[in-house]
C-alpha cells in the first residue's frame, strides 16, 4: 500500500547539522518532495529529488534517496533558529494525476 | 510571482452547519489539488482538478463534501453538513501541470463546534 513514515521528533543546536529521514512504501515513486511547514502556514516547496538520482544539493540542504531501501533523507546543514518547523516529506506517485502522499511530518527543534 | 490565495483563514462552526473554501491558485496552473490536514498529520488529497475537470476524487466523502472549478481558474471546496470529524486545515495546492511540483496556500483552519 502507500505509506509514508517520518520520526516525529529532532531537537538540535544552532550551528549543527539536521538529518531527517524518510521511508516509503512505492517503488514506482518518480519524485519524492520535502516541505517546510511553519506554525499557522502552509507548506513550503524546499527541494525535490527524481527517482534516478542519488543525491541532490541546494545550499545549506542535502537530499539523499537510497532507492533499494525506499529511504529518503534531508539535511539541513547549519542548522539556524528560523529553521524550526514541522517537515514533510511526500512521494509523488507514478501515473498521470501526480497524487502526492505524505508522511506525519517531522517537528524540527532547534536551540540557540 | 503571486502564491495560491485561500479564504477565509479561520473559520469556526458548529456541527451540522454548512462552509465552503476559496482558493486563487498561482497564474497559469492547470492543475489544482484539495488537502484536509487533521492535527498532527501530514495532508491527504481530498479532490484533484486538470482545468475544470475532476482527475482523482477517490478520498472525497462525497455524501457531505463537494468541489468545483467552473471555469478552470478559482475553486470552492464546501461541507454541509459539517461534523465533528471534519475540523482540519484545508489547504488548496496548485501546479502547472500534475507532473510539477505543488505549491499551497495558508490554508483555512476550520473548527467545528
Amino acid at each position: 500500500g502507500e505509506d509514508v513514515e517520518q520520526s516525529l521528533f529532532l531537537s538540535v543546536r544552532e550551528g549543527d547539522s539536521s538529518v531527517i529521514n524518510c521511508t516509503y512504501t512505492d517503488s514506482s515513486s518518480t519524485y519524492l518532495y520535502w516541505y517546510k511547514q511553519e506554525p499557522g502556514a502552509g507548506l513550503q516547496l524546499l527541494t525535490y529529488i527524481f527517482s534516478n538520482m542519488d543525491m541532490k544539493q541546494d545550499q545549506r540542504l542535502t537530499v539523499l534517496l537510497n532507492k533499494k531501501d525506499k529511504h529518503l533523507s534531508l539535511r539541513i546543514a547549519d542548522t539556524q533558529t528560523g529553521d524550526s518547523a514541522i517537515y514533510f516529506c511526500a512521494e509523488r506517485l507514478s501515473g498521470n494525476t501526480g497524487k502526492l502522499i505524505f508522511g506525519q511530518g517531522t517537528t524540527l527543534q532547534v536551540k540557540p | 510571482e503571486a502564491g495560491v490565495a485561500q479564504s477565509p483563514r479561520y473559520k469556526i462552526i458548529e456541527k451540522r452547519q454548512s462552509v465552503a473554501f476559496w482558493c486563487n491558485p498561482i497564474s497559469g496552473h492547470a492543475t489544482l489539488y484539495w488537502y484536509q490536514q487533521i492535527l498532527g498529520q501530514g495532508p491527504k488529497l481530498l479532490i484533484q482538478f486538470q482545468n475544470n475537470g475532476v482527475v482523482d476524487d477517490s478520498q472525497l466523502p462525497k455524501d457531505r463534501f463537494s468541489a468545483e472549478r467552473l471555469k478552470g481558474v478559482d475553486s470552492t471546496l464546501k461541507i454541509q453538513p459539517a461534523k465533528l470529524e471534519d475540523s482540519a486545515v484545508y489547504l488548496c495546492a496548485s501546479s502547472l501541470a500534475s507532473n510539477q511540483p505543488q505549491h499551497f496556500g495558508d490554508g483555512t483552519r476550520l473548527s467545528i463546534l
